[in-house]
């Protein structure tokens, strides 16, 4: 089984639409986690981290459950600029550390 | 801040020939990783450093592939003799590790070297 899990997509949506991302972890020791933007052809750039109280900033909420072991990015009100692979991370809760990184989900959203 | 630096954009080599990729971090932070991007496997973390040690290899494919990190400014990833197999786009990413681990905002991404071995 993977480290991180995620829907590959794509996910086709129109503009306006709200979208949800859901991804599993298989380290329950897990503490932290991230999501990260990736543009086509470009490097991955941080979305925002997932707390355990659950998140927003401005359009974009991201959620925890930590029973479950899984992490959630809700998109609402969905721009043609949303376009991207959304990439789930979270970090080792062991040694150094490092972030482990789910492949990605890639969004497509049309006019 | 000039963020995470990495040289060249693009290259295209023929197999068997050494390839070296550049990655100068962001300065002030201690921990430098080089991962691995295709559409089959996606981010692969091939190794990473922490004050210009080198912490884990295991990522490393091969022998072929090597890294290192003379000094907080610059590391290379050097790949003798590259195969086509080896054709990807490698990311260098820097961050600031406290004694705690990783600090919140995560790693900062440089825009990757595209190799293609033909």
């Amino acid at each position: 089984r993977k480290e991180v899990e995620q829907d590959p997509g794509p996910f086709n949506v129109p503009e306006g639409a709200t979208v949800a991302f859901n991804c599993t972890y298989s380290n329950s020791a897990s503490q932290s986690f991230f999501w990260y933007r990736q543009d086509c052809r470009k490097e991955p750039k941080l979305l925002m981290s997932v707390y355990s109280s659950g998140n927003e900033d401005g359009r974009f909420t991201a959620q925890l459950n930590r029973a479950s072991q899984y992490i959630s990015l809700l998109i609402r009100d969905s721009k043609l600029s949303d376009s991207a692979t959304y990439l789930c991370v979270v970090k080792e809760d062991t040694g150094f550390q490092k972030l482990v990184f789910g492949t990605g989900t890639r969004l497509l959203v049309s006019p | 801040d000039a963020g995470v630096i990495q040289s060249p954009r693009h290259e295209v080599t023929e197999m068997g020939q050494e390839v070296t990729l550049r990655c100068k971090p962001i300065s002030g932070h201690n921990s430098l990783f080089w991962y691995r991007q295709t559409m089959m496997r996606g981010l692969e973390l091939l190794i990473y450093f922490n004050n210009n040690v080198p912490i884990d290899d295991s990522g490393m494919p091969e022998d072929r592939f090597s890294a290192k990190m003379p000094n907080a400014s610059f590391s290379t990833l050097k790949i003798q003799p590259s195969e086509p197999r080896d054709s990807a786009v490698y990311f260098c990413a820097s961050s600031l590790m406290g004694t705690g681990g990783l600090t919140s905002y995560g790693y900062t991404f440089g825009s990757g070297t595209r190799l293609t071995v033909v």
